[in-house]
């Protein structure tokens, strides 16, 4: 089955210390997205790509980095700069970065920072 | 920029009664408009989606209204059943913000048995 595979679904880390979450898909989409989800709150854009070796920041990207060396994976890293980072956190593609090309989500990686 | 509203952010129906969820955008340049549904846990998934020169579109119990001129758009579902409850989202892609996506804050729907 295609799909968007997030991992690990949880995550632990300790104050000060980079991690990074992996998101791979099957679906041959050209753009893939990270958003951060808060409790009571809307997703917000961290990062998108629409085609490989190419990314832009979204709304919140100060404190995170992202590669995109290989169409079906879009790595996200948590640096220790990212002053409030325990959230839930959303991988995403689409067929396109345009149009009514609508987004397809992986489940989450729950990342915890104490 | 866009901003979405959405409203109520609970609403508690009964099994087999209609729900009615409301968003409103600021932006005219958005054009698609999909709604995504959020079980506990999971990632959102898309259950139906509209585009700008649609004012109404249609699947089994699920059924979304757009009405351009005054901004809002708006997700009824019928005959709720229990396996309906969860976090629905609405979001407006805009051509002002790169062709990104823009999320209202969600409406926990639940559907007491």
């Amino acid at each position: 089955d295609g799909g968007i595979t997030q991992s690990p679904k949880y995550l632990f880390r300790k104050e000060g210390q980079n991690v990074t979450l992996s998101c791979e898909q099957n679906l041959n989409h050209d753009a893939m997205y990270w958003y951060r989800q808060d409790p009571g709150q809307g997703l917000r854009l961290i990062y998108y790509s629409q085609i490989v070796n190419d990314f832009q920041k979204g709304d919140i990207a100060e404190g995170y980095s992202v590669s995109r060396e290989k169409k079906e994976s879009f790595p996200l890293t948590v640096t220790s700069a990212q002053k409030n980072p325990t959230a839930f956190y959303l991988c995403a593609s689409s067929v396109t970065g345009q149009g009514n090309s609508p987004l397809h989500f992986g489940n989450g990686t729950r990342l915890t920072v104490t | 920029g866009e901003n979405v509203e959405q409203h109520p952010s609970t609403l508690s129906v009964q099994e087999g009664d209609s729900a009615v969820i409301k968003c409103t955008y600021s932006d005219s340049a958005s054009n698609y408009f999909p709604w995504y549904k959020q079980e506990l846990g999971k990632g959102p998934q898309l259950i139906i989606d509209i585009r700008s020169n649609v004012g109404e579109k249609k699947d089994q119990r699920i059924a979304v209204t757009l009405n351009k001129t005054a901004k809002h758009f708006s997700l009824h579902i019928t005959e709720t059943q229990p396996e309906d409850s969860a976090v629905y989202f609405c979001a407006a892609r805009n051509d002002n913000y790169g062709q990104n996506f823009v999320f209202g804050p969600g409406t926990r729907l639940s559907v007491l048995p």
